[in-house]
């Protein structure tokens, strides 16, 4: 079965930083392209990054271009999201998305809440 | 970045009915391999999305023929044949053509 599954997402204050971590089986991971898309509460779905099968190329929305970091270990089949500087406007379900045309599988989700 | 627009925003819909969403994009999402990269997904309440239609019109597996895709270049329609209760939820168009991907702003389906 190919599966995505996200994990890390917490309760952080703002300014603090948290990585997430995305880990794909079922499918050959390091042949894809794959993304991080948000959902705030009761809204819709962002992009947020994004990185090439090889990590050569990586993509970020202009929101968190300069504090998210995003790589890939294609040895562990394995997709991190390095968020610094976290503000309340971060808080959202981040769900990991596999391939960059279709975005056919998506993971169940985590959530990160920037609070004080 | 281009934008997606859906319409309607809200879609209460009789069972059995039909239903019909309309998304448009700010540039023509054909690609240079000669695909058009818009897909649709159906996002119920408390669950992840889900991908219904790939490539404007390709249904994907386990998806009932109730739904159906349809377009080209910049206009594209999702329609449901007949809705049923399990249909309710929040459906998206999203492109894959151009950087960054974006989304429409979704749909939010209901019942009557």
């Amino acid at each position: 079965e190919v599966q995505l599954v996200e994990s890390g997402g917490g309760l952080v204050q703002p300014g603090e930083s948290l990585r997430l971590s995305c880990s794909g089986s079922g499918f050959s991971f390091s042949s894809y392209t794959i993304h991080w898309v948000r959902q705030a509460p009761g809204k819709g779905l962002e992009f947020v990054s994004a990185i090439k099968s090889d990590g050569g190329a990586t993509y970020y929305a202009d929101s968190v271009e300069g504090r998210f970091t995003i790589s890939r270990d294609n040895s562990k089949n394995t997709l991190y999201l390095q968020m610094t500087s976290l503000r309340p406007e971060d808080t959202a379900v981040y769900y990991c998305v596999k391939d960059s045309f279709l975005m056919d599988v998506w993971g169940q989700g985590t959530t990160v809440t920037v609070s004080s | 970045d281009v934008v997606m627009t859906q319409s309607p925003l809200s879609l209460p819909v009789t069972l059995g009915q039909p239903a019909s969403i309309s998304c448009r994009s700010s540039q023509s999402l054909v690609y240079s391999d000669g695909n058009t990269y818009l897909n649709w997904f159906q996002q119920r309440p408390g669950q992840s999305p889900r991908r219904l239609i790939y490539k404007v019109s390709s249904r994907d597996s386990g998806v009932p023929d109730r739904f159906s895709g349809s377009g080209s270049g910049t206009d594209f329609t999702l329609k449901i044949s007949r809705v049923e209760a399990e249909d309710v939820g929040v459906y998206y168009c999203m492109q894959g053509t151009h950087w960054p991907r974006t989304f429409g702003q979704g749909t939010k389906v209901e019942i009557k």
